[in-house]
């Protein structure tokens, strides 16, 4: 089966700095790789996802690039401010066939400095 | 539209006792999923269900039971309640890829901790 592995674990910037996440996979079959952002006290939430045909997408200051050859993406927020403070999750899976069950990586803890 | 809704919140059981977590999605999902959510362990899969009347194990699901009788709702059973079983749980659902549609909705969670 797939197995996300994320890094950091904890990650502390201060307001204005950008902040990076990584992660890896290990299906080569895995196609769809979401990012999560989970509030204190609440489910995960969809802040951005890419499919294996795109190497990079853009949401104002979210990124994620995603490098098929090696198996890893990552998250990039610019110009971070107090709120985006929050436990972060990558995920992988397929959206074709029967495997279409996210996987998640480990989570980072991301703590904006104001 | 009030999304995937979990019940309890919280909740205390002592070792051996049983109980279910309930879960209703509104979006006409096909797929449903459980998680649990343990410090520095991310989260991880215990049961799936790709449609009514259809159940997986997922990565954890020694000691819990699932059942999909309607579109709407996945319960979650602890058959009897271990220590090791005090976790977040979260329910999940999506469309599962349908039409290009892949975003899953998470509920807000149950605490359960077990004495």
């Amino acid at each position: 089966g797939e197995n996300v592995e994320q890094h950091p674990s904890t990650l502390s910037v201060q307001e204005g700095d950008s902040a990076v996440i990584k992660c890896t996979y290990s299906d080569s079959a895995s196609n769809y790789f979401p990012w999560y952002k989970q509030e204190l006290g609440k489910g995960p939430q969809l802040i951005i996802d890419i499919r294996s045909n795109v190497g990079e997408k853009k949401d104002q200051r979210i990124a994620v690039t995603l490098n098929k050859t090696a198996k890893h993406f990552s998250l990039h927020i610019t110009e971070t401010q107090p709120e985006d403070s929050a436990v972060y999750f990558c995920a992988a899976t397929q959206t074709t066939g029967s495997a279409r069950q996210l996987t998640f990586g480990s989570g980072t803890q991301l703590t904006v400095l104001p | 539209n009030a999304g995937v809704t979990q019940t309890p919140k919280f909740q205390v059981l002592k070792t051996g006792q049983s109980m279910t977590l309930q879960c209703a999605q509104d979006m006409n999902h096909e797929y449903m999923s459980w998680y649990r959510q343990d410090p520095g362990m991310g989260l991880r899969l215990i049961h799936y269900s790709v449609g009514a009347g259809i159940t997986d194990q997922g990565e954890v699901p020694n000691g819990y039971n699932v059942s999909r009788s309607t579109t709407e709702d996945f319960p979650l059973r602890l058959l009897s309640a271990a220590p090791s079983q005090t976790s977040v749980y979260f329910c999940a659902s999506s469309y599962g890829g349908r039409g290009g549609k892949t975003e899953a909705f998470f509920g807000q969670g149950t605490r359960l901790t077990v004495v």
